[in-house]
């Protein structure tokens, strides 16, 4: 899905450190969020924004924060990372329609 | 708040046979959206329905709007070893700004 670009695909860290996750997209779509994924639970929405510079929570924004200081960038901060974040992580973009999303970020916190 | 439950969650079917699964709501959906997602990558609309009653069709796959607003269901019809995945069925939440509710997914394997 070329529209919709994460980084990094995998991470690894040890409890207690911080990371961003990034999330890019090329169709100019006003729209879009942070998603986890974990075993039979399908995906709950963190955070999401509804334009350049807005952000707001979803379901599950505990220990996590966001920005969206470029329409095509949204990005994902784990502050502390907890092993309850162990998780695959999914962006996607919309504009008046379905969404779209990226192949995900695998991160395991030990 | 709103919530979605697939079944079943998961099915083991030969190739060639047809799948069905469902999605059910406790409360009204103006839009259903069925899809699917492969091993390692992010979930890719199959079909979007738009209007109780619509019946809609993309190739071998064919969803149905339920009457109540209340469910909708996907149907695919002679299996190929390429429709092995997570089927997810969401729907916007009332509040808006495009926000999804999705279901809990239904893993489809199919036997060689």
């Amino acid at each position: 899905n070329a529209g919709v670009t994460q980084t990094p695909k995998f991470r690894v860290l040890k409890t207690g450190q911080s990371m961003t996750l990034l999330c890019a997209q090329d169709m100019n779509h006003e729209y879009m969020y942070w998603y986890r994924q974990d075993p039979g639970m399908g995906l709950r929405l963190i955070h999401y924004s509804v334009g350049e510079g807005t952000t707001a929570k979803g379901e599950v924004p505990d220990g996590y924060n966001v920005s969206r200081l470029k329409k095509q960038n949204f990005l994902l901060g784990l502050e502390s990372a907890a092993p309850s974040q162990t998780s695959v992580y999914f962006c996607a973009s919309a504009q008046g329609e379905p969404q779209h999303f990226g192949d995900g970020t695998r991160l395991s916190i030990l | 708040g709103q919530q979605l439950n697939q079944s079943p969650q998961s099915m083991f079917i030969q190739e060639g046979e047809d799948v069905s699964m469902n999605c059910t709501s406790s409360s009204i959906f103006n839009t259903w959206l069925w899809y699917k997602q492969d091993p390692g990558e992010g979930p890719v609309l199959l079909i979007a329905l738009y209007k109780a009653g619509e019946l809609t069709s993309n190739g071998r796959l064919t969803a149905q709007f339920g009457i109540t607003r209340k469910d909708s269901f996907l149907n695919i019809s002679a299996s190929i070893p390429s429709d092995v995945g997570i089927y997810f069925c969401a729907g916007p939440l009332i509040q808006g700004a495009q926000k999804l509710v999705f279901g809990q997914g239904t893993r489809l394997t199919i036997n060689p």
